[in-house]
């Protein structure tokens, strides 16, 4: 099963508006990433945040992370068109010592 | 796309067929992934290889196989392609497991008739 499960599935706004995408997890971590796909590519990493920190920024992301409560959350501000994209959350599953990926959550930015 | 080239990009191929598709990457990256992306299903590893001739299976592996008998190249193979098969497949690499950032290929997108 997937370790990282992304809320909400799909996610439409304006352009400018910002943008709040959270992810699920269930077992312990050393880190957690977030990555991007662009419709017809591959993944893209955004930024990772480790088990010891709540909140990173990268540019106009913000990643937070709250261990007790197993979940992260991505926050684009003042989106663009560019931003449309799915973004999938991953965390490493040391028993099966590989990456695991979330569902994703289809992000579209409306001009 | 990272130093990550897969070859065919795209492809069309027969049910009963065999299908090799490579990957080939420039950074000396330890472990490679093949994985597979379908609707409803996101991302599943089909093989992973923690160096050359060292690979293991993954969640959805039957039906496939792979080798690795240089460090640049990962193959995959579909012995007899099936329809179940079409999908979209990206080879993902990385230095180190817990810490490191995967880096994704550009994907092949297998269509099977």
């Amino acid at each position: 099963s997937q370790q990282g499960e992304e809320d909400p599935q799909a996610l439409s706004i304006q352009e400018g508006e910002n943008a709040t995408m959270n992810c699920s997890y269930k077992t312990s971590i050393n880190n957690l990433q977030w990555y991007r796909q662009n419709s017809g590519r591959g993944l893209v990493h955004l930024i990772l945040i480790r088990s010891n920190e709540r909140e990173k920024h990268s540019g106009r992301l913000r990643v937070t992370l709250d261990t007790s409560k197993k979940s992260s959350s991505l926050l684009i501000t003042a989106s663009r068109a560019a931003d449309t994209a799915s973004y999938f959350c991953a965390t490493f599953n040391q028993g099966a010592q590989k990456l695991v990926f979330g569902q994703g959550t289809r992000l579209t930015i409306n001009p | 796309d990272a130093g990550i080239t897969q070859s065919p990009r795209h492809k069309v191929t027969e049910t009963g067929t065999p299908v090799t598709l490579r990957c080939h990457q420039t950074e000396n990256h330890r472990y490679m992934y093949w994985y597979r992306q379908d609707p409803g299903h996101g991302l599943r590893l089909i093989h992973y290889s923690y160096g050359v001739k060292d690979t293991d299976k993954g969640e959805v592996s039957d039906g496939y196989s792979v080798s690795r008998s240089k460090t640049e190249d990962f193959l995959l193979t579909l012995e007899s392609a099936t329809s179940s098969q079409t999908s979209v497949y990206f080879c993902v690499c990385t230095w180190a497991l817990a810490k490191n950032i995967q880096y994704f290929g550009a994907g092949t997108r297998l269509s099977v008739l």
